[in-house]
């Protein structure tokens, strides 16, 4: 099992809207409704933003919105702000008890 | 407040072995599925071992299969991970993580335990 496919890095300035793309397979993104998504500011604990594709959490704005078309999820977030520069993982259930980690995306704010 | 508190983490020689613990309070332990997930420095995350709630049954990524064992005491609201035949790929801060639904989604995440293998 790889890990899932998301870019390195995506920028956008204040206000505008960016999108982070993770790809799978549908041996995982593709075949379950399983896909969360986690923003890890610099020196902090990964903090749970989306869960089962497009729900979000208790507290989580709603300039946060996630998706997914086959085997590619994704995270869109409109209205950017500063404090949303960050990592940010995307994970996916692959069968059988497993998990899939993306290998991340550095989101600046330009 | 829901907290999860690792300890155990620390230096260790390839082929060496670790235990570490996760002690959870502000929840009701017994009723969710819990997860180790790590990050070795400056890299991304990595799901390692979960457990469910009654502690019957326990999964874990290829890298760890057979050498790394995840158990629970839901006596004492803790969490475990036995680590034997370390490498220096073990290398990571390790952390204890909730699954509410067992849906693999993981909230609240612990603040983590480094363990450094090297000789």
């Amino acid at each position: 099992q790889s890990a899932l496919t998301q870019p390195r890095s995506v920028s956008g300035s204040p206000g505008q809207s960016v999108t982070i793309s993770c790809t799978g397979t549908s041996s995982d993104v593709g075949g379950y409704k399983f896909v969360s998504w986690y923003q890890q500011r610099p020196g902090k604990v990964p903090k749970l933003m989306i869960y089962d594709v497009s729900k979000r959490p208790s507290g989580v704005p709603d300039r946060f919105y996630g998706s997914k078309s086959g085997n590619t999820a994704s995270l869109t977030i409109s209205g950017l702000q500063a404090e949303d520069e960050a990592d940010y993982y995307c994970s996916s259930y692959a069968g059988s008890y497993s998990i899939l980690f993306g290998g991340g995306t550095k989101l600046t704010v330009l | 407040e829901v907290q999860l508190l690792e300890s155990g983490g620390g230096l260790v020689q390839p082929g060496g072995s670790l235990r570490l613990s996760c002690v959870a309070s502000g929840f009701t332990f017994t009723n969710y599925a819990m997860s180790w997930v790590r990050q070795a420095p400056g890299e991304g995350l990595e799901w390692v071992s979960a457990i469910t709630s009654s502690g019957g049954n326990t999964y874990y990524g290829n890298s760890v299969k057979g050498r790394f064992v995840i158990s629970r005491d839901n006596s004492k609201n803790t969490l475990y991970l036995r680590m034997d035949g370390l490498t220096v790929d073990d290398t990571a801060v390790y952390h204890c993580v909730r699954d509410p639904e067992g849906d693999a989604w993981f909230d609240p995440w612990g603040q983590g335990t480094l363990v450094t293998v090297s000789s």
